[in-house]
């Protein structure tokens, strides 16, 4: 079962910026949060990750709260091409074991003009 | 999707017929991980491998289908008999050895298989 929560649908309104949570509150000490994002009809494409410190790259911000148990991912300005499911995953350090990603349902989120 | 390459990326079987799907991981990853994802349904782990060697196989039906990583050439998805239910989106995704502090070990998909069965 995936280790992560999240609501399953969101609207934005284009060019404010969507804020989607994640609840991670069995996270341990050496799991990475990672971010995915799948637009209808195409493989799932790689955002962002972090382990306790907030991260940015030209995609979108990742916060992450002190207690690590949950998590916001921000798209700064939602374009219309930013409507696809978010998935929201918990994984394992590279330099500890083995741990194949599950995907939960994730986030539907429509991006309104 | 930083160049993981499936094909073909649209197979039409018929049903008993084989479907063979292909996977080329990213230049230097030599781990591969397939996907399912049925119409309107997520995506369900399969299958995780490693040059020449099945690390997990918990995500396989347990009859008809396959899946290999041969030392050359590209990864393999076989389905032998296929059924109307196989019908779906098959993923592919790669990763760079572990340890890789740089990579951050992060996972790259391809654009999918979609198999039909009719």
């Amino acid at each position: 079962d995936a280790k992560t929560t999240q609501p399953p649908s969101m609207d934005c309104a284009e060019g404010r910026a969507a804020n989607l949570p994640c609840n991670h509150s069995t996270i341990s000490g050496n799991e990475y949060v990672y971010w995915y994002r799948q637009i209808h009809s195409q493989g799932p494409q790689y955002i962002i990750h972090g382990l306790k410190n907030n991260e940015t790259n030209e995609m979108a911000s990742l916060i992450i709260t002190e207690d690590r148990k949950s998590s916001t991912l921000i798209l700064p300005h939602a374009t219309l091409r930013d409507t696809a499911v978010y998935y929201c995953i918990v994984r394992v350090s590279p330099k500890t074991s083995y741990d194949k990603v599950i995907f939960g349902p994730g986030t539907s989120l429509s991006v309104i003009p | 999707n930083a160049g993981v390459m499936q094909n073909p990326r649209h197979l039409v079987r018929r049903r008993g017929q084989e479907a063979r799907l292909r996977c080329s991981p990213v230049k230097g990853h030599s781990h591969v991980y397939w996907y399912r994802q049925l119409p309107e349904e997520g995506l369900k782990f399969m299958v995780y491998l490693q040059k020449e060697n099945i690390i997990d196989e918990s995500g396989m039906p347990k009859e008809r289908f396959s899946a290999e990583f041969p030392k050359e050439g590209p990864s393999i998805l076989r389905i032998q008999q296929v059924v109307r239910g196989d019908s779906a989106a098959y993923f592919c995704a790669s990763s760079p050895p572990r340890g890789n502090i740089n990579s951050g070990n992060t996972i790259y998909f391809g654009e999918g298989s979609w198999l039909t069965v009719v």
